[in-house]
């Protein structure tokens, strides 16, 4: 199974200030047909998890533009240019290149 | 807008079976992959299954493979989740998710399946 390692575990963060999560794959995610299924979710606390980004860069609707999504092959960012109260919560990655789709373990945002 | 709402979770014993349900409104579900993830008490995020929208494709997490069973009504706008032979390592909230440019565009707000003697 592809194994997802993301970084770090816990990021406090002053509001305002930017934030950068890293996720690693143990392989390529880029398909046969030159796609790379990777996205990042959020979950807020006591809730259902909100897709942010899929296929590495692609924001979903209604989701504010200061999340970006970046990376290629193996390794891949989620960026929050200015931190909001509403952003704490788990960030999860998740390939889903390789059967099975797997996430990454998880990355706690708080505010300082 | 999409709303999926699941359904049937609970308190089973070990070995026992339940049966999910996901009701899905708001878009046009015969179109769309759909898939279930779970999630353990304090813990990360597992796929668990998924299915093509005209059901020919199914695949499982390992850790299901053989017990639980995806299958989907398209005239019934419903997602299922059979599970057998559940194990305490089962235990978790079950969310339903459309597939949309690539997986998991929406999800439901889960439902609680618990397993303990």
């Amino acid at each position: 199974d592809v194994v997802m390692t993301q970084s770090p575990l816990s990021l406090p963060v002053t509001l305002g200030q930017p934030a950068s999560i890293s996720c690693r794959s143990s392989q390529s995610l880029v398909y046969s047909d030159g796609n790379t299924f990777l996205s990042w979710f959020q979950q807020r606390p006591g809730q259902s998890p909100r897709r942010l980004i899929y296929k590495v860069s692609n924001r979903d609707s209604g989701v504010p533009d200061r999340f970006s999504g970046s990376g290629s092959g193996t390794d891949f960012t989620l960026k929050i240019s200015r931190v909001e109260a509403e952003d704490v919560g788990v960030y999860y990655c998740m390939q889903g290149t390789h059967w099975p789709l797997t996430f990454g373990g998880g990355t706690k945002v708080e505010i300082k | 807008q999409v709303q999926l709402v699941e359904s049937g979770g609970g308190l089973v014993k070990p070995g026992g079976s339940l049966r999910l349900s996901c009701a899905a409104s708001g878009f046009t579900f015969s179109d769309y992959y759909m898939s279930w993830i779970r999630q353990a008490p304090g813990k990360g995020l597992e796929w668990v299954s998924y299915i093509s929208s005209s059901s020919t494709h199914i695949d499982y997490s390992h850790s299901v493979e053989g017990r639980f069973t995806i299958s989907r009504d398209n005239a019934k706008n419903s997602l299922y989740l059979q599970m057998n032979s559940l194990r305490a390592e089962d235990t978790a909230v079950y969310y339903c998710a459309r597939d949309k440019d690539d997986y998991g565009d929406s999800w439901g707000q889960g439902t609680l399946v618990t397993v303990s003697s």
